[in-house]
C-alpha cells in the first residue's frame, strides 16, 4: 500500500516550458487535491476533484489545469511556466465526505528558470 | 470565508516540557479542524481532528488538542516534548457547511524546536 505518490520529485523548467505533474493514489479515496507550498504562506489549494471526470478550482488556479480521467490519478498541467510557479506541490487525496483527513504525497520541487 | 491563524511563526521548547502550538480559526458555520504536521522534505502527515463531540481530542504521537468553541480556538498539545517533535506544524479548517466546503484552509505554519 503506498499510499499517495507524485512523480516526478524534483524539475527544473525554463519560462514558457510545459509540464505535467502525476499524483496516483491506491487508498479508493474518492476527493484528490493540488496544493502548493511557498514559504511563509501555509499551503495553498490550486485544483481539485470530487471524483473521476470532475474538477474544480481552489484559490489559485491560474496558470494550472488537471484532468481526473482515472480515479487513481490526478494530473496537474503546466502550460506556460513561469518564475511565479517556482514552489513545492503537493497532491493530497481523501474518503467521501468533507470531515475526512487527507493524506498527502510526498510532493514535487519546482524550479522555473 | 474560512480562515486560520497560527499566531507564533516559532516555538521552542525544552525536551521534556509541556508544549502548545497555538491556532484561532474563523468560519460562518461549525467547523472541522484538523492539525498536520510536516518534517523537512516530506509531505504532511495528519495528527488529528475535531468534528464534533468532546472538546478535547487525542491523535497520534501523543499530541492532543482542545477546541474551544468560544474562543475560537483549537490549541495543540502534548505533555512531554521530545527531540523527534521538532518539525513545522500546520493547523487547518473547513467550513462543515455552505459553499467551499470541500476546501481546507491551512494556517501558515509553526516551526516547533523542541531543545534537548
Amino acid at each position: 500500500n503506498a499510499g499517495v505518490t507524485q512523480t516526478p520529485k524534483f524539475r527544473v523548467l525554463k519560462t514558457g516550458q510545459s509540464m505535467t505533474l502525476l499524483c496516483a493514489q491506491d487508498m479508493n479515496h474518492e476527493y484528490m487535491y493540488w496544493y502548493r507550498q511557498d514559504p511563509g504562506m501555509g499551503l495553498r489549494l490550486i485544483h481539485y476533484s470530487v471524483g473521476e471526470g470532475t474538477t474544480a478550482k481552489g484559490e489559485v488556479p491560474d496558470g494550472y489545469n488537471v484532468s481526473r480521467l482515472k480515479k487513481q490519478n490526478f494530473l496537474l498541467g503546466l502550460e506556460s511556466a513561469a518564475p511565479s510557479q517556482t514552489s513545492v506541490y503537493f497532491c493530497a487525496s481523501s474518503g467521501q465526505g468533507v470531515h475526512n483527513e487527507q493524506f498527502f504525497g510526498p510532493g514535487t520541487r519546482l524550479t522555473v528558470l | 470565508a474560512q480562515s486560520v491563524a497560527q499566531p507564533e511563526d516559532q516555538v521552542n521548547v525544552a525536551e521534556g516540557n509541556p508544549l502548545t502550538v497555538k491556532c484561532t480559526y474563523s468560519v460562518s458555520g461549525n467547523p472541522y479542524l484538523f492539525w498536520y504536521v510536516q518534517y523537512p522534505n516530506r509531505g504532511l502527515q495528519f495528527l488529528l481532528k475535531y468534528i464534533t463531540g468532546d472538546n478535547l481530542v487525542k491523535g497520534s504521537y501523543g499530541f492532543e488538542a482542545e477546541f474551544n468553541k468560544s474562543q475560537t480556538s483549537f490549541h495543540l498539545k502534548k505533555p512531554s516534548a521530545l527531540v523527534s517533535d521538532s518539525a513545522l506544524y500546520f493547523c487547518a479548517v473547513r467550513d462543515s457547511s455552505g459553499a467551499g466546503s470541500y476546501q481546507l484552509t491551512f494556517g501558515k505554519g509553526t516551526k516547533l524546536s523542541v531543545i534537548p
